[in-house]
């Protein structure tokens, strides 16, 4: 199993720009969410996903977009680029919405000018 | 609501050194309670978890975290530091929603091992 999967790894985009950040896992977890990570204020959850079809915010939601057509999948969008969205963003998924472990990918840097 | 608060975003210790990240969690049904560590460049694995059964949990790694909830706490702790162990560290909690359990994390502890 490759686990949790993003991509790109590191990202330059200029202000008003849009963009898609991949997230796929081969686990078949049904429960996949978005975080961002900023210094000194750890992960906060951006957007997450229960299964298949189902979407909703998290703490931060705002110039996000989201969409769950797969299991496997879960992409971010970002409409249109701010500095203030530059940041680390990690894609995580666990099994359902229980207390199983949440797996993390390696994340994607974005640097937004 | 729940939410956790860890104090001190930086700790420094000697190598061989105890090490305690400190972790308090607020709040008004019995939580479940995670420790996460992030390598440099890493995504963040799963050190331990509380879930309610015994107060005392082990890790991986050595670490091993003990729930008071007297004292409303969740600390980690190592008995002796190892270089290997420099990495940032997330004490996180179950935020219970009608749809969907929301893992929430607190700003993180980012702890150094000196020679």
């Amino acid at each position: 199993n490759a686990g949790v999967t993003q991509t790109p790894k590191f990202q330059v985009l200029k202000t008003g720009q849009s963009m898609t950040l991949q997230c796929a896992q081969d686990m078949n977890h049904e429960y996949m969410s978005w975080y961002r990570q900023d210094p000194g204020m750890g992960l906060r959850l951006i957007h997450y996903s229960v299964g298949a079809g189902i979407t909703d915010q998290g703490e931060v939601p705002n110039g996000y977009n989201v969409s769950r057509s797969t299991t496997e999948d879960f992409p971010l969008r970002l409409l249109s680029a701010a500095p203030s969205q530059t940041s680390v963003y990690f894609c995580a998924s666990r099994p359902g919405q229980s207390l199983e472990t949440q797996y993390f990918g390696p994340g994607t840097r974005l640097l937004v000018l | 609501a729940q939410s956790v608060t860890q104090l001190g975003s930086h700790v420094s210790v000697s190598e061989g050194a105890l090490v305690l990240l400190r972790c308090n969690y607020s709040s008004s049904v019995p939580p479940y309670l995670f420790w996460y560590v992030q390598y440099p460049n890493q995504g963040l694995q799963l050190l331990l978890k509380y879930t309610s059964a015994a107060t005392l949990v082990k890790g991986i790694n050595g670490f091993e975290a003990e729930f008071k909830k007297s004292e409303t706490s969740f600390h980690l702790t190592k008995p002796s530091a190892h270089m290997s162990d420099a990495a940032e560290y997330f004490c996180a909690v179950i935020k219970a929603t009608g749809g969907g359990n929301k893992l929430t994390f607190g700003t993180g502890t980012q702890l150094k091992v000196e020679l």
